[in-house]
């Protein structure tokens, strides 16, 4: 079946350095890859995507690039803040319509002034 | 245009009771899909809804079911509730026929069985 795998955290950072949370997948065919992020007491929002193959998926100063000679989709960052601050989720949805969500465990970022 | 709202925000409820918690879409959007987050953990899916019927289920017993109603709006009931059951239930929609299949999640439910 389908999987995904994030790193571990929590991850603490200083506010300004760089952010890099790592995520990777397995699956068959072309699945759509995305990044969701929870910040503490709500729902999950959409943070980026990336559909096919070398797509580079971008917003709010993250990026993450598909993967799939290495089956990664990487989340990057490069000068956080303390607003990053929340739990982060890697997720995967196979190729066709109204395929279901598979997410990794979430990687828990702080952000220290 | 409103997002997709559920309610109620919190329930508490005790070991073997019944529960039923409810979606309302995004405008435009004609499939729920409901997921439960335990604490710590990523969301697992439950089960999709679209024209009214269940279309894919996880892995979930029975104890778990739902509906959708003409309007797309959905529910989830959970009966026999056990302590495990304790989570965030989130609810997502989507447009059956957009081809990223980006799901919209609303705030979320958090149920605590005691």
């Amino acid at each position: 079946g389908n999987s995904v795998t994030q790193m571990e955290g929590p991850v603490t950072l200083s506010e300004e350095a760089f952010l890099t949370i790592n995520c990777t997948y397995t699956a068959t065919g072309y699945p759509s890859l995305f990044w969701y992020v929870q910040y503490p007491g709500e729902g999950l929002q959409l943070l980026l995507k990336a559909t096919k193959a070398d797509d580079k998926g971008s917003n709010k100063g993250f990026e993450a690039t598909y993967r799939k000679e290495t089956t990664s989709f990487h989340l990057e960052k490069g000068s956080v803040q303390v607003s990053d601050s929340a739990v982060y989720f890697c997720a995967l949805s196979p190729s066709g319509p109204n395929q279901k969500v598979t997410f990794g465990t979430g990687t828990k970022l702080q952000v220290i002034p | 245009d409103a997002g997709v709202t559920q309610s109620p925000t919190h329930l508490i409820k005790t070991r073997g009771q019944q529960v039923t918690l409810r979606c309302s879409p995004k405008s435009g959007h004609d499939t729920v899909s409901w997921y439960q987050q335990a604490l710590g953990q990523g969301p697992q899916f439950i089960f999709q809804y679209y024209e009214e019927e269940e279309r894919q289920r996880g892995n979930f017993p029975d104890r778990f079911s739902g509906h959708q109603f003409p309007n797309y709006s959905s529910e989830l009931n959970v009966n026999a509730l056990l302590l495990g059951d304790s989570a965030l239930y989130l609810c997502a929609s989507s447009l059956r026929f957009e081809t990223t299949y980006e799901q919209y999640f609303g705030p979320g439910t958090r149920l605590t069985v005691t």
